[in-house]
């Protein structure tokens, strides 16, 4: 089955510098999301990527949907102690009921 | 706007007993609803979809079911809990095919 490989699996990082996580797959999708989700809580959504090379940005974070359709980074400028938890992208294929999320990457920022 | 509420938030069970947990959508219609489990430290695996009422689709084979008795409710049961059911119980409702999904706070479900 279609699979997103995502990386790095952890992160340590101190507060203020810029975080850059990234999915890659073997698989074409049509849509790219990211997702943060705290501890105890359920995944929010951050960003939603529908056309090859868009590039989008919610406040400190940016995303971009690859060329290839085959992957997606998200960056964190300037990060903050609150910035803290698991970032999951997930891709939707064409007419598909299911959205394939990645293994995540669990992001800790020292003050 | 739409929410979506889990209930209970957290559950500590025996095993071999029954489960049922419930998840309803508010301020939406017709929604494809979404049950996930997530293990310890682990990324999110799809259990069972729904694009309308009694329409329950499995994703993995296991002693799990679901059930859409009315268009915003969706129901995840079991007869008899095992150990490894043990986890933390997504749901999550889209507009439509592909859309994003939008998550419920979870449940916190531990076998004993």
């Amino acid at each position: 089955g279609q699979q997103l490989n995502q990386s790095p699996q952890s992160m340590f990082i101190q507060e203020g510098e810029d975080v850059s996580m990234n999915c890659t797959s073997s698989s074409i999708f049509n849509t790219w999301l990211w997702y943060k989700q705290d501890p105890g809580e359920g995944p929010v959504l951050l960003i939603a990527l529908y056309k090859a090379g868009e590039l989008t940005s919610n406040g400190r974070l940016t995303a971009q949907f690859g060329i290839t359709r085959k992957d997606s980074f998200l960056n964190i400028s300037a990060s903050i102690p609150s910035d803290v938890g698991i970032y999951f992208c997930a891709g939707q294929l064409t007419g598909g009921f299911k959205t394939i999320f990645g293994a995540g990457t669990r992001l800790f920022v020292k003050a | 706007s739409q929410t979506i509420h889990q209930w209970p938030a957290t559950l500590v069970q025996p095993v071999g007993s029954p489960l049922s947990l419930e998840c309803t959508v508010e301020g939406t219609s017709n929604p494809n609803l979404y049950w996930y489990r997530q293990a310890a430290g682990r990324g999110l695996q799809l259990l069972f979809y729904s694009v309308g009422i009694g329409q329950i689709s499995s994703e993995v084979p296991q002693n799990l079911s679901a059930s859409r008795p009315q268009d915003r409710q969706f129901i995840l049961s079991s007869k008899k809990l095992l150990l490894s059911d043990s986890g933390f119980y997504l749901c999550a409702w889209s507009l439509q095919v592909g859309n994003e999904q939008f998550f419920g706070p979870g449940t916190r479900l531990t076998v004993l």
